[in-house]
């Protein structure tokens, strides 16, 4: 059973600040990792997708993997209020997005206080 | 750029009738779609990945009688909740993948509240 372990939250941020989210998975072979927002009631969007170990960054996100750990973060700079969501975890076990399933994490809920 | 277009956007049935969503892919075509389904405040969890011109294939745990699926064009999956429960009310999304050119984006469907009395 693969598993994505997330810390649920809330996770309370000022403005301005800096917000990390964590993720831990179980599936060793996992290949590719990814960042979605969800708004409530809404469905999520991607945020960033990460490969390789080491940073990636795109505007105020970077992701974060190290595979030895099996662990990937996503730090976001500057937090705005419309920065607040549940932010999910998802690991895929290859790169043939076509044909193979990502499995979810629970989500952390996260609160940026003006 | 790709849309995936998923309908009805809610749903309020009686317990006993069945429910029918569609999920459409508007601008590519896609042999495999997902379905997930999401309870309060937890994560997606995925149901079944529609194959078209296959039978679905159902995770574990997830009643195929119950969670038709049926993918009869290489744009339309649909998902029918047979004989609907209150304990079926979730939210239910569909995804696709348009293949390269998309940054590697899995394009999700706006999803489908079910509420079951």
């Amino acid at each position: 059973q693969k598993e994505v372990e997330q810390n649920s939250g809330p996770l309370s941020v000022p403005e301005g600040a800096i917000a990390s989210l964590n993720c831990t998975y179980s599936d060793r072979g996992s290949q590719s990792f990814f960042w979605y927002r969800q708004y409530s009631g809404k469905s999520p969007e991607l945020i960033m997708f990460i490969y390789s170990n080491g940073d990636k960054e795109d505007g105020r996100f970077t992701a974060q993997l190290n595979k030895a750990s099996q662990y990937v973060s996503l730090l976001i700079r500057d937090s705005q209020p419309s920065d607040s969501a549940t932010y999910l975890c998802a690991v895929n076990e290859g790169t043939n997005f076509g044909n193979e399933k990502l499995t979810f994490g629970t989500g952390t809920r996260l609160t940026i206080i003006p | 750029g790709a849309v995936v277009s998923q309908h009805p956007s809610r749903v309020i049935c009686k317990s006993g009738t069945s429910v029918k969503i569609e999920c459409r892919s508007l601008d590519f075509q896609a042999t495999t779609m997902f379905w997930y389904r999401q309870f309060p405040k937890q994560s997606l969890m995925l149901m079944a990945t529609s194959n078209e011109g296959s039978k679905a294939t159902y995770e574990q745990g997830v009643e195929k009688d119950k969670f038709l699926i049926n993918h009869a064009s290489l744009t339309l999956s649909t998902l029918t909740v047979t004989s609907a429960h209150p304990e079926d009310s979730s939210f239910y999304i569909c995804s696709a993948f348009p293949g390269t050119g998309f940054n590697e984006k899995l394009f999700f469907g706006s999803g489908t509240q079910l509420s079951v009395l």
